[in-house]
């Protein structure tokens, strides 16, 4: 089957530590997504990459890094500079990053910093 | 202000009530327009792309109004299975490419 899939679901850490989420993607998409979703608030870009070994900051880049090694993998770190970490951390994919391209989402990462 | 606007319900309706839910959005140079759903501590799944001519799926109909940057979603006949949050999306270029931005999300409670 294809799809996205995260790891893990549920993620705890101690304040100060950085901490990667997983994102991998079987259906041959160009485009990755991160995105950070708090209570009652929609989602927001953290980074996305257009194609392999290319990346780009979305709008609350600050705190996170990104890599794209490969094409289907696409992992979040989260550093210790991200002032707010805990919230539901979402991946996504789409064919291309041009208009009109839906987004899968993979099922999320719930981290919470302790 | 925010880039898209949703009311956050939550919407409480008997099963088989029809329901509207309605979103503007603040940059009119966006040209695509989503409604997502997302369950309860699940990720969003498009629910239905939005064309300028308005378009109809089953029992849910989507409108665009671009001269008032409005879009609308009207679901039919209720099912207890539609109780979710419905999130309004539209796009917007970005570079060389289009980002997606989120509405908050309306809630949407069916009951029995």
């Amino acid at each position: 089957d294809g799809g996205i899939t995260q790891s893990p679901k549920y993620l705890f850490r101690k304040e100060g530590q950085n901490v990667t989420l997983s994102c991998e993607q079987n259906l041959n998409h160009d485009a990755m997504y991160w995105y950070r979703q708090d209570p009652g608030q929609g989602l927001r870009l953290i980074y996305y990459s257009q194609i392999v070994n290319d990346f780009q900051k979305g709008d609350i880049a600050e705190g996170y890094s990104v890599s794209r090694e490969k094409k289907e993998s696409f992992p979040l770190t989260v550093t210790s500079a991200q002032k707010n970490p805990t919230a539901f951390y979402l991946c996504a994919s789409s064919r291309t990053s041009g208009l009109g391209d839906e987004q899968f989402f993979g099922p999320g990462t719930r981290l919470t910093v302790l | 202000r925010k880039e898209v606007e949703q009311d956050p319900g939550p919407f409480n309706v008997p099963e088989g009530a029809t329901v509207a839910f309605n979103c503007t959005y603040s940059n009119s140079a966006s040209q695509s327009f989503f409604w997502y759903r997302q369950d309860c501590r699940k990720e969003p799944k498009l629910l239905m792309s939005v064309y300028s001519s308005g378009n109809e799926d089953g029992r849910f109909t989507a409108q665009l109004n671009r001269a008032s940057q409005y879009i609308s979603l009207l679901i039919r006949d209720s099912k207890l299975s539609d109780s979710a949050t419905y999130l309004c999306v539209v796009n917007r270029r970005m570079d060389s490419s289009y980002k997606l931005i989120f509405g908050s999300g309306t809630r949407l409670l069916v009951r029995p």
